[in-house]
């Protein structure tokens, strides 16, 4: 089946570092998976960081980028700049694009940033 | 204020009881969603709804019961509770079944001792 193996955390760094979360995909039951992060604050819900469902090209959103990468199967998260808002758990996914709404999950990050 | 209500946001329960788990959405979507993430674990997909039919199942226990009884509610019935079932269960929807691009309530933290 699909599966998605991204850093295991927790993440610690300074406040104004840069970051890269690390993702991984295995999608069996389609070519070109479309692939997500979503972040979850604390005492929220998850919400959409950035999408991008064409292989080679980039999502972008709040500083944060990731390129889709066919040829490594990967999505890595990256911020040149972290600030200590950014502290929450990251998670990288892929959807089929079967329009069932179901989404594959990696376990999560989590990501501390000390000021 | 938050778009999809999940409820209670902790519960405690004994292992063979049964628990509803409560789900409303105000985004004016038509699909719904069950996920669950258990300790270790990845999020995982539970159910599918959409215009308040069962579209997909990947759970194989019949002991989880979604339940609709109006387009923006998805209630999720457990019953015969096991340690196993302990989790956060976390409810989700989106504009149509058309689209990946999930909105997540902040979930109900089960503990079954």
């Amino acid at each position: 089946g699909d599966s998605v193996t991204q850093t295991e955390g927790p993440v610690t760094v300074s406040e104004s570092e840069s970051l890269i979360i690390n993702c991984t995909y295995s999608a069996t039951s389609i070519a070109y998976p479309n692939l997500f992060w979503y972040v979850r604050y604390p005492g929220e819900g998850l919400q959409l960081l950035l999408k991008v469902i064409t292989a080679g090209q980039k999502g972008s959103s709040r500083g944060f980028e990731a390129t889709y990468n066919k040829e490594t199967t990967s999505f890595h998260l990256q911020k040149a700049s972290v600030q200590e808002s950014d502290s929450a758990v990251y998670y990288c996914a892929l959807g089929t694009g079967a329009n069932t709404g179901k989404l594959t999950f990696g376990h999560g990050t989590i990501l501390r940033v000390h000021p | 204020d938050p778009k999809i209500i999940q409820k209670p946001k902790y519960l405690v329960a004994v292992t063979g009881s049964e628990k509803i788990l409560i789900c409303e959405q105000y985004l004016g979507h038509n699909a719904m969603y069950w996920y669950r993430q258990s300790a270790k674990k990845p999020l995982e997909f539970m159910f599918s709804y959409s215009y308040q039919k069962l579209m997909d199942n990947q759970t194989a226990s019949s002991r989880f019961q979604p339940q609709s009884s109006k387009k923006n509610h998805l209630d999720l019935q457990i019953t015969a509770l096991k340690p196993d079932d302990s989790a956060t269960y976390f409810c989700a929807s989106s504009r149509t079944r058309l689209g990946e691009t999930l909105y997540f309530g902040s979930g109900t933290r089960l503990t079954v001792l």
